[in-house]
């Protein structure tokens, strides 16, 4: 069935530093892909999303880029601030599941001034 | 902007108690979602809703679970006889019809705790 695999964490940065946040999927049709965010103590927040191959998700000065090659929407962004401490959680979804979210592990993220 | 909304927030039960948990889904969408999340463990699909059915569920989603759309605005999900493992954070969501159908808007959720 289908799976997403998300870098373990947490990931410790300096403010001011460049994020990446790397996912993998399998999939047997042709997924959207999403970055979900959640701050402390509150729910699941879209962050982006991307719904074909080589499409660029972007919010937040947050990107990431739907690989087919590669099977992988890794999350980027240059220049990280204390406030995006969260945890990301990549999905995928496809009509095979009725559009059910996919969700991989979650990956802690630790901003620092 | 529209938001989901989900009560109550936290909620704590007897093992073996019947619980109902609440959301008030986006006005104008049509496709609903209970998702769970155990402590330190990843967020799992439970069951989506459409047209007064039940679209898909997961293995997760067993007898004990039941959904239900009582009015024109509430979404409820209830767990008849609450177990230790049922504890978690449980979110819902909901999505629009058409084009929008994939992306899905989340509650702040209700996290339940089974004593």
């Amino acid at each position: 069935g289908d799976s997403v695999t998300q870098m373990e964490g947490p990931v410790t940065l300096s403010e001011e530093a460049f994020l990446t946040i790397n996912c993998t999927y399998t999939a047997t049709g042709y997924p959207s892909l999403f970055w979900y965010v959640q701050y402390p103590g509150e729910g699941l927040q879209l962050l982006l999303k991307a719904t074909k191959a080589d499409d660029k998700g972007s919010n937040k000065g947050f990107e990431a880029t739907y690989r087919k090659e590669t099977t992988s929407f890794h999350l980027e962004k240059g220049s990280v601030q204390v406030s995006d401490s969260a945890v990301y959680f990549c999905a995928l979804s496809d009509t095979n599941s009725g559009y059910a979210l996919n969700f991989g592990k979650g990956t802690s993220l630790l901003v620092t001034p | 902007e529209p938001e989901v909304t989900q009560t109550p927030s936290h909620q704590v039960t007897q093992m073996g108690q019947e619980v109902i948990l609440r959301c008030v889904p986006i006005s104008n969408h049509l496709y609903f979602y209970w998702y769970r999340q155990i402590l330190g463990q990843k967020v799992e699909f439970l069951v989506s809703f459409y047209n007064n059915e039940i679209s898909e569920k997961s293995e997760i989603f067993d007898d004990q679970f039941s959904v239900e759309r009582p009015d024109g605005s509430n979404f409820t999900l209830k767990i008849r006889s609450t177990k230790l493992e049922d504890s978690a954070m449980y979110f819902c969501a909901s999505s629009a019809q058409g084009a929008g159908r994939e992306t899905q808007y989340f509650g702040p959720g209700t996290r339940l705790l089974v004593l």
